[in-house]
């Protein structure tokens, strides 16, 4: 199994520019979320999504967006980049169950607005 | 809201030294305790969960972590650490029941010197 998939790995951006982060998972989980990691601030959560159709915003939603229109996929978009949003981006996810949220999370994404 | 703070954001330790990581959260409810573990250059990955029953929790290669309900903390532990227990450590809580947002803590590095 893949589990989850991120792409692209590394990407460098000017300010205003546009992108999507692709993330997809092929474990048929739920539930998938978007981090994003700085450091000395550990994980912070952007959206998530409990099933194709819903998502909802977490923490710092701000100057992003996502779409879940299959299970397997979660695309964030990024609409008019600012160096604010220079981090590292983690999808993830799971299935809920009684023994509480384990999470499966992507290799990354190291995105730099300059 | 939930919250998780931990108290060594950098602990650096030579090898065979005993390792306790402090983590303690904060929600009214009933909660599921984890730590993850990120390994340079890899993802995050669970290194183990609460979720009830005993409250000393095993995890892989050697942790352990323990659940006090009355100090609301969850430290982990490891006897003896080695040169490949160098990572950052992640402590996460989510609330029981319903959709399960796991918040996380922001981290602690550890460096194991040869």
């Amino acid at each position: 199994n893949a589990g989850v998939t991120q792409t692209p790995k590394f990407r460098i951006l000017k300010i205003g520019q546009s992108m999507t982060l692709q993330c997809t998972q092929d474990m048929n989980h739920n539930y998938m979320y978007w981090y994003r990691q700085d450091p000395g601030m550990g994980l912070k959560l952007i959206y998530y999504s409990v099933g194709a159709g819903i998502t909802d915003k977490g923490e710092v939603p701000n100057g992003y967006n996502v779409s879940r229109s299959t299970t397997e996929d979660f695309p964030l978009r990024l609409e008019l980049a600012a160096p604010s949003q220079t981090s590292v981006y983690f999808c993830a996810s799971s299935i809920p169950g009684l023994g509480g949220e384990k999470l499966f999370f992507g290799s990354g994404t190291q995105l730099s607005v300059l | 809201a939930q919250s998780v703070s931990q108290h060594n954001h950098h602990v650096i330790l030579s090898e065979a030294a005993s390792l306790e990581l402090g983590c303690n959260y904060s929600y009214g409810g009933t909660v599921n305790l984890f730590w993850y573990v990120q390994y340079p250059g890899q993802h995050l990955q669970l290194l183990l969960k609460y979720f009830s029953g005993d409250p000393l929790v095993k995890g892989i290669k050697g942790f352990e972590a323990e659940f006090i309900k009355s100090k609301f903390s969850f430290n982990l532990r490891k006897p003896s650490v080695q040169w490949s227990d160098t990572a950052e450590y992640f402590c996460a809580v989510s609330s029981s029941g319903g959709y399960q947002k796991v918040t996380f803590g922001i981290g602690t590095k550890l460096q194991v010197i040869p």
